[in-house]
């Protein structure tokens, strides 16, 4: 049971280049999510899903899209990448029915240079 | 929209020695505050949690304590041993999915 896994680890673009970032996880989970992590910001949430076929923005969505088109996978895609994105990327996942306690990826750390 | 804040944002005790982190929160309709750790080259993982009906839940080492009234809510960690150190994130949700998390406390356990 891998639990959230996110791929890939590390990645480093130049300015305005594009690239895709991807979560599965194994535990049947209905809502899914992708946050940023800046130093001294925590943890701010991009765009989250509640069910296969369904995405919604958070607090940072600008830059980002999202898709879920099957239940297991949620992709976070950058379409052209700028240095504010620079940041840690996490992904994680949660039960409908134990709502708030969330299962992390280990994260992606992505450089814009 | 929840606005959490998170205090210290470093903390460094003594092994064995006391921890404590507060929080605030904005949104008097938060009902649920998770606490997570974050250890080196991890993604957070969920220590606690506690919601608003309840005043104080413990768990070994850990506790959490919940003032509806002032909206803040805190973590102790007794007897603090090396595998305490992290960063600690709390957060707030009113609703079932979205959680608003603090800025984060790193804390140091010195031997």
């Amino acid at each position: 049971n891998a639990g959230v896994t996110q791929t890939p680890k590390f990645r480093v673009l130049k300015t305005g280049q594009s690239m895709t970032l991807l979560c599965a996880q194994d535990m049947n989970h209905e809502y899914m999510y992708w946050y940023r992590q800046d130093p001294g910001m925590g943890l701010r949430l991009i765009h989250y899903s509640v069910g296969e076929g369904t995405t919604a923005k958070g607090e940072v969505p600008d830059g980002y899209n999202v898709s879920r088109l099957k239940k297991q996978n949620f992709l976070l895609g950058l379409e052209s990448a700028a240095p504010s994105q620079t940041s840690v990327y996490f992904c994680a996942s949660g039960l409908a029915r134990a709502s708030g306690k969330l299962f992390f990826g280990s994260g992606t750390q992505l450089s814009v240079l | 929209g929840e606005n959490v804040e998170q205090h210290p944002s470093t903390l460094s005790v003594q092994e064995g020695d006391s921890a404590v982190i507060k929080c605030t929160y904005s949104d008097s309709a938060s009902n649920y505050f998770p606490w997570y750790k974050q250890e080196l080259g991890k993604g957070p993982q969920l220590i606690i949690d506690i919601r608003s009906n309840v005043g104080e839940k413990k768990d070994q080492r850990i506790a959490v304590t919940l003032n509806k009234t002032a909206k803040h809510f805190s973590l102790h960690i007794t007897e603090t041993q090396p595998e305490d150190s992290a960063v600690y994130f709390c957060a707030a949700s009113s609703n079932d999915y979205k959680l608003s998390f603090g800025a984060g406390t790193t804390v140091t356990v010195r031997a």
